[in-house]
């Protein structure tokens, strides 16, 4: 089973800094197959990117991601209040077909 | 822009069967090929129960396969889950995901608030 481990497990940061996380897989990820999610408490998930760096619909651009092999990254070029939240990867390939990481979570 | 809704019970009791119903509105089932189930467990991550494509066929994820089913029923826009002999630790909040309509790609575009279900006597 490939495992997705996000690093760090927290992140505290301030409004206007630039927050940087980390997605690495265990074995080799396609990059049409890697997605980034906010999740914030009480709410549904929020698709960031899918297929490594697409952004999805109504997604800022201050949000950027990348990535490739085993190696992912999100970037938040200028945190918002708004963007303090939980972020996952998740990625599609063997069984189980949809695994996705332990999460970040961004503070204050 | 589709919208989903989870509804079911909120407690089912240990060995019991966990039922949940999403409902689809602003657009079909057929606007996407794929539809996933996805719980969190209080306090933990994302996990993937199953998907199902609209056409009926489905996948599970090992650990949850001999008890779990997903069916779709494109004549009312909705999807469902069972979920038998529950445990405690299938207390979560369960969410109904739309895959986004792009070939070859991955992303859930869609998702519902999510509902919790608690496993308890």
């Amino acid at each position: 089973e490939i495992v997705l481990t996000q690093s760090p497990g927290t992140l505290s940061l301030s409004p206007g800094d630039r927050a940087t996380l980390s997605c690495r897989t265990s074995q080799s990820v396609g990059s049409a197959y890697l997605a980034w999610y906010q999740h914030k408490p009480g709410q549904a998930p929020r698709l960031l990117f899918y297929g490594t760096s697409n952004r999805a619909t109504g997604i800022p651009d201050r949000f950027s991601a990348s990535g490739s092999g085993t190696d992912f990254t999100l970037t938040i070029s200028r945190l918002e209040s708004e963007d303090f939240a939980v972020y996952y990867c998740q990625r599609y390939g063997s069984s189980p077909l949809y695994t996705f990481g332990q999460g970040t979570k961004l503070e204050i | 822009q589709v919208q989903l809704q989870e509804s079911g019970p909120g407690l089912v009791k240990p060995s019991g069967t966990l039922s949940l119903t999403c409902a689809v509105s602003g657009g079909s089932i057929s606007s996407a090929n794929w539809w996933s189930w996805v719980r969190q467990p209080p306090g933990k991550g994302l996990e993937w129960i199953g998907q199902i494509h609209q056409a009926g066929n489905t996948n599970y994820n090992p650990s949850l396969e001999s008890r779990v089913t997903v069916l779709v029923d494109k004549s009312n826009n909705r999807l469902s889950l069972r979920m038998t002999s529950v445990t405690a630790a299938d207390t979560a909040v369960y969410y109904c995901a739309r895959h986004i309509p792009v070939t070859n790609t991955l992303g859930f575009d869609s998702w519902g608030q999510g509902t919790l279900v608690t496993v308890s006597a």
